[in-house]
């Protein structure tokens, strides 16, 4: 089964509206933590929002904001007052267990188009 | 701080020959990771150190792969014996051990291409 499901291949957006990426994860571990990372097309990965398995309020940072779901494993992005900037494609990560050392398992992400 | 810097950018090669992509970290961080991205897919773990030791490796990593971080700063990945199917971007991340997020900021990559 895949640890990350983004569903959505890819979404558009009108300027200055807000809209959600979708982003689903399958783990047994009791602690985890989730990420979001922007890749512009000069291939960077660009670190967003973290949040972990015991928090018990949505991560905010900006214009991102993480809408947390435990009971449906759900980690859905949110992106108010969109910007063109924002145009990349968007990856959910997970790191497993209490180790910090692990790796990070990666969706297939999502492309955010936005329209002026 | 200049952020994780990899070396080089683009990488051209023939079937068969070796290449090596250069990572180096940002300067405190202790652990250090290297991913693989093909086209239309998120990137896929390929190992990790912990300072000079390198702690875990996937299965996507033959015998043909190996890394290495010898002083614990910058890391090499050798590519031997190239195969087509090698073409890819080689993503490499660095991060603070310890306890916390420990949230993993990435270079820019080696976009590898086998002829």
């Amino acid at each position: 089964a895949q640890k990350i499901t983004q569903t959505q291949p890819g979404m558009f957006v009108q300027e200055k509206e807000a809209v959600t990426l979708d982003c689903t994860y399958d783990t047994s571990d009791q602690s985890y933590g989730l990420f979001w990372y922007k890749q512009p097309s000069s291939g960077e990965m660009i670190f967003l929002i973290y949040q972990g398995s015991y928090d018990e309020q949505n991560a905010t940072e900006g214009r991102y904001s993480l809408n947390f779901q435990k009971a449906r494993k759900s980690a859905n992005l949110v992106i108010s007052a969109s910007q063109l900037g924002d145009s990349a494609m968007y990856f959910c990560a997970m790191r497993e267990g209490e180790n910090t050392g692990n790796q990070f398992y990666f969706g297939t992400g999502t492309s955010l188009t936005v329209i002026p | 701080d200049t952020g994780v810097s990899q070396d080089p950018r683009h990488k051209i090669t023939k079937r068969g020959q070796n290449v090596t992509f250069r990572c180096d970290p940002i300067s405190e961080h202790n652990r250090l990771y290297w991913y693989r991205q093909t086209l239309g897919q998120g990137p896929e773990f390929l190992t990790y150190f912990q300072n000079e030791a390198q702690l875990e490796k996937s299965r996507l990593l033959s015998d043909r792969f190996s890394a290495e971080r010898p002083k614990g700063s910058f890391s090499t990945l050798e590519i031997q014996r190239t195969e087509q199917g090698d073409s890819a971007m080689y993503l490499c991340a660095s991060s603070f051990g310890g306890q916390g997020k420990n949230i993993q900021y990435f270079g820019a990559g080696t976009r590898l291409s086998v002829l």
